[in-house]
C-alpha cells in the first residue's frame, strides 16, 4: 500500500458525459501528478499539482482539467467523454515540487466510456 | 526529447528460471533511470533507480539493472522467477524537458510464469 488513495475504482459512463476523479496524496506529500495509462499511448504525463498549484502540464487534453484543493487532494475533471479516453488513470504523490522521481502511485481509476 | 524503449512486450518464463527485460532509452544527458512493476489491479511499484555511480543497481523483490551507456540500456535482472513475479514492468527516463522534471515511461513488458 502506497499511501495513495484514489476513488472511485470503476467508473462506466457514456459518450459525452463528464466524470470527476479524486486523489488523496499520501500525508506529507504536496505534489499531486495524473497519468492516464492506455493500451495505445502507455503511461502517459497529464499534469502536476504543487500545494495548489498547477505545476508541469503533459499531454492533458483541453477537455480535462484538474485542480488540487486546500487539504491537498486532487480532482481530475474530464469532460465530453469519447470512448478514446477508456483508460486507467493512475495518480502519484511525491513530498517535493521536483521530487518527481520519488512519487508514489495510486492503485488507479479505471475509466470506461461506451 | 527523452524515449524508452522497451522491445519485448510479452515475455514467458519458467518458475526458478533467469530473467531479463530489455530497456533502450534516448536522452541528451545522463539520464535517471527506473523499472516500475505493476501487478493487476495495483498502481505502479518501483523497484529500483539509477542516478549515477555504480552502474549495477540492486533493488527490492531480487531485481537488479545495469546501466550500460555505451548502449543506452538499462536492463532488468533477476537470478530465478517466482511465481509472484507475474506482472507488467515498466522501464522510465528521467531528466530536464521544458523546464521541469519529467518522467518517460517505456510501454511496458508482460512477465508470465509458468510451473
Amino acid at each position: 500500500d502506497s499511501g495513495v488513495t484514489q476513488t472511485p475504482k470503476h467508473l462506466i459512463t457514456a459518450t459525452g458525459q463528464r466524470v470527476t476523479l479524486r486523489c488523496s496524496p499520501r500525508s506529507g506529500d504536496l505534489s499531486v501528478y495524473w497519468y492516464q495509462q492506455s493500451l495505445d499511448q502507455g503511461l502517459q504525463f497529464l499534469i502536476q499539482y504543487y500545494n495548489g498549484e498547477e505545476r508541469a502540464k503533459g499531454n492533458i487534453l483541453e477537455r480535462f482539467s484538474a485542480q488540487q484543493f486546500p487539504d491537498l487532494h486532487s480532482e481530475l475533471n474530464l469532460s465530453s467523454l469519447e470512448l478514446g479516453d477508456s483508460a486507467l488513470y493512475f495518480c502519484a504523490s511525491s513530498v517535493g515540487a521536483d521530487s518527481i522521481y520519488e512519487q508514489y502511485f495510486g492503485p488507479g481509476t479505471r475509466l470506461t466510456v461506451t | 526529447a527523452q524515449s524508452v524503449t522497451q522491445p519485448d512486450i510479452h515475455i514467458t518464463v519458467s518458475e526458478g528460471a533467469s530473467l531479463e527485460l530489455r530497456c533502450n532509452y534516448s536522452y541528451g544527458a545522463t539520464p535517471y533511470l527506473f523499472w516500475y512493476v505493476q501487478s493487476p489491479g495495483q498502481g505502479l511499484q518501483l523497484l529500483l533507480k539509477y542516478f549515477s555511480g555504480d552502474t549495477l543497481v540492486q533493488g527490492i523483490k531480487g531485481f537488479e539493472a545495469e546501466f550500460k551507456r555505451s548502449q543506452s540500456s538499462f536492463n532488468l535482472r533477476k537470478p530465478s522467477v517466482h511465481w509472484s513475479d507475474a506482472a507488467e514492468y515498466f522501464c522510465a527516463v528521467g531528466g530536464l524537458s521544458g523546464g521541469y522534471q519529467k518522467v518517460t515511461f517505456g510501454t511496458g513488458t508482460k512477465l508470465q510464469v509458468i510451473p
